[in-house]
């Protein structure tokens, strides 16, 4: 059964509107969470680390006030596109590291923004 | 130079056939070594892991490591058309502090064709 949940798996908002995202470990609680975006045609590349109860990791070109992660739970972290732009419209992937195994990845949000 | 770097392609190769995937890194230093398998328009999902010089099969999947010349592949026997799919490679770098921290190849796009 499925690990991590994301939800929602679609969204389309207008140019300067906020979007979130959230994403759940089902089947144990995490620490951390990594989210990660991929546009067409590219591979995943990692925005940020989320770490329960402290503040996210982001990662070198990642705009920390635009894309605000929360974990305010070891079950739950959530991503919010602040003023989104077309250029944000991408597919953002949450994931979840497990006991004894590498990333386990949610369904993942395909954001368009128009 | 690209910290871990695949063929694109697009492989293809026939029903039944040996597909061959490969992939480079420059991190000297790094462990961990993972194979995904993405469908177009979902998120993706681990096929093999790897972790030590040799081989490791696991079905119709054979991964295989050589540290020495920085190489890792995925081999697919009895390739089914259902096996089409861009594989992406991951790495976990040496001074990586997060399990979670993988950094991904492009990917290679593989067509099994009946």
């Amino acid at each position: 059964g499925a690990v991590v949940s994301q939800h929602p798996s679609r969204v389309i908002c207008k140019s300067g509107t906020s979007v979130k995202i959230e994403c759940r470990s089902l089947d144990f609680q995490a620490t951390t969470m990594f989210w990660y975006r991929q546009f067409p045609k590219q591979s995943l590349m990692l925005m940020a680390t989320s770490n329960e109860g402290s503040k996210a990791t982001y990662e070198q070109g990642v705009e920390k006030d635009k894309f605000l992660i929360n974990h305010a739970s070891l079950t739950l972290s959530t991503l919010t596109v602040t003023s989104a732009h077309p250029e944000d419209s991408s597919f953002y992937i949450c994931s979840v590291t497990g006991a004894d195994s590498p990333l386990h990845f949610g369904n993942g949000t395909r954001l368009t923004v128009t | 130079q690209k910290e871990v770097e695949q063929n694109s392609g697009p492989l293809s190769v026939p029903e039944g056939a040996i597909a061959s995937l490969n992939c480079t890194y420059s991190d000297r230093g790094s462990q961990s070594f993972f194979w995904y398998r993405q469908y177009s328009g979902k998120s993706p999902e681990l096929i093999m892991s790897i972790y030590s010089n040799g081989d490791k099969e696991d079905g119709r999947f054979t991964a295989q490591l050589n540290k020495a010349s920085q190489y890792v592949s995925l081999l697919i026997r009895d390739s089914q058309p259902s096996d089409s799919a861009t594989y992406l490679c991951a790495v976990i770098n040496a001074g990586g502090t997060s399990y979670g921290k993988l950094t991904f190849g492009q990917g290679t796009i593989l067509t099994v064709h009946p």
